[in-house]
């Protein structure tokens, strides 16, 4: 199985400043990678898949990338709405996994 | 707007079988562009894909579970169900039904979940 780690465990930024995720991969997944946001109390929400493409509603402060088996999700200048917990997931090959999740808390 | 609403009960006991719906509204399990899936959630924890099943019955499962699950569609009902045997402690979490993009096979509409406690 595909193993995705997640760092840092738990990031704390400012409003208005930018946050970097990252999401490494045990081995190489192409651009099969997905982010979901998590609220507390809520399903997770689809914000970005094939690694960079923003899902239907997901606002331009969201981006992904990629380097490698490395990923990142960036968040361009933090709403008060962005914090919350971040999964990445890869569908490169069965069983689908997810990450562990990263905390986005507010600084 | 595709709408998806788990239903089961939420006390299970040791050893026992549970089982879930999950209605669809606003779309139809019939399509082939879509697939239909389950995820949990242990308390404070990540998520966990349980499996999948396809339009045409087809299914996917996650090998950890150890052969304990079963996905399957009710296209009269417009639904799909997952059963999963043998429960123990650690089966205890927040169970999510969700459609996944076949292009992509990403999950991108969720039902609220459902939360499921296995105890006597």
């Amino acid at each position: 199985e595909i193993v995705m780690t997640q760092s840092p465990a738990t990031l704390s930024v400012s409003p208005g400043e930018r946050a970097t995720l990252s999401c490494r991969a045990s081995q190489a997944v192409s651009r099969h990678l997905a982010w979901y946001q998590q609220k507390p109390g809520q399903a997770p929400r689809l914000l970005i898949y094939d690694t960079s493409s923003r899902a239907s509603g997901i606002p331009a402060r969201f981006s992904g990338s990629m380097s490698g088996t490395d990923f990142t999700l960036t968040i361009s200048s933090l709403q008060s709405e962005d914090f919350a917990i971040y999964y990445c997931q890869q569908y490169s090959d069965w069983p689908l996994t997810f990450g562990q999740g990263t905390r986005l808390d507010m600084k | 707007q595709v709408q998806l609403q788990e239903s089961g009960p939420g006390l299970v006991k040791p050893s026992e079988t549970l089982s879930l719906m999950c209605s669809v509204s606003g779309g139809s399990v019939n399509s082939a562009s879509y697939f239909w899936g389950w995820i949990r959630q242990a308390p404070r924890k990540g998520l966990e894909w349980i499996g999948n099943v396809f339009y045409n019955g087809d299914t996917k499962y996650n090998p950890s579970l150890n052969g304990r699950v079963t996905i399957s569609l009710d296209t009269s009902r417009n639904s799909f169900s997952l059963t999963l045997s043998s429960l123990t402690a650690a089966d205890t979490a927040i169970y999510y039904c969700a459609r996944l993009r076949g292009t992509t096979v990403t999950f991108d509409f969720w039902g609220r979940g459902t939360p499921v406690t296995v105890s006597s």
